[in-house]
């Protein structure tokens, strides 16, 4: 069973310019999350989709942040236009239900951004 | 206040010796779950063990067990006989109920584990 893979996984960019990440979950999982984790903290969850609908958002920036999960599968995160404090690895996450229990969250690789 | 505390940003241990992570969380819910993630240098996020609040016996994963006092919200994390890959960065994390029937995960700082030869 492939895990879940995202895209890029390193990027550099200047401030304010724009940057989207892509994640694809395990096949079947309903249950996609996009985590913030800056360097020396634990993931911070932006937004979790439960197949194509929002559940939870209230973490995101959202006057620079969106996220999107078209069809309940893949899922794509962007930044516009970034900041300094926008440095940090992107994780994306997926489970097979989301509805509690031992819904184990499997992770991507993440993305490691860097904004200079 | 935080949700999930963890107190030890770093623990050192000894091959083949046991070490306790710990883990004290803060929740009104009555359902609710407890997870720990290994982290390595790497960057992946493994899944390593989980505890339900209405499992009355601790959850244990090879050389994995949590140490579940519900009544002092505390899930500590116990490996037994350290292995030198066992050198990581671990996090506590729980899920809670949100809205719509959906639970709510939330990460702590983590502990960095060290294991010595």
């Amino acid at each position: 069973e492939a895990g879940v893979a995202q895209s890029p996984r390193y990027k550099i960019i200047e401030k304010r310019q724009s940057v989207a990440f892509w994640c694809n979950p395990i096949s079947g999982h309903a249950t996609l999350y996009w985590y913030q984790q800056i360097l020396g903290q634990g993931p911070k969850l932006l937004i979790q989709f439960q197949n194509n609908g929002v559940v939870d958002d209230s973490q995101l920036p959202k006057d620079r942040f969106s996220a999107e999960r078209l069809k309940g599968v893949d899922s794509t995160l962007k930044i516009q236009p970034a900041k300094l404090e926008d440095s940090a690895v992107y994780l994306c996450a997926s489970s097979p239900r989301g509805a509690g229990g031992t819904d184990t969250q499997y992770f991507g690789p993440g993305t490691r951004l860097t904004v200079l | 206040a935080q949700k999930i505390t963890q107190t030890q940003p770093g623990m050192f241990v000894q091959e083949k010796e046991a070490v306790t992570l710990d883990c004290t969380y803060d929740t009104s819910d009555q359902s609710y779950g407890l997870f720990w993630y290994k982290q390595p240098s790497s960057g992946e996020m493994i899944f390593l063990i989980y505890q339900g609040s209405y499992d009355e016996q601790n959850a244990t994963e090879g050389r994995y067990s949590l140490n579940f006092q519900k009544a002092r919200k505390s899930a500590n994390l116990v490996i037994s006989a350290s292995q030198l890959g066992d050198s990581a960065m671990y996090f506590c994390a729980m899920r809670e109920g949100g809205t719509g029937g959906s639970y709510i995960p939330t990460f702590g700082r983590g502990t960095s584990l060290i294991v010595h030869p």
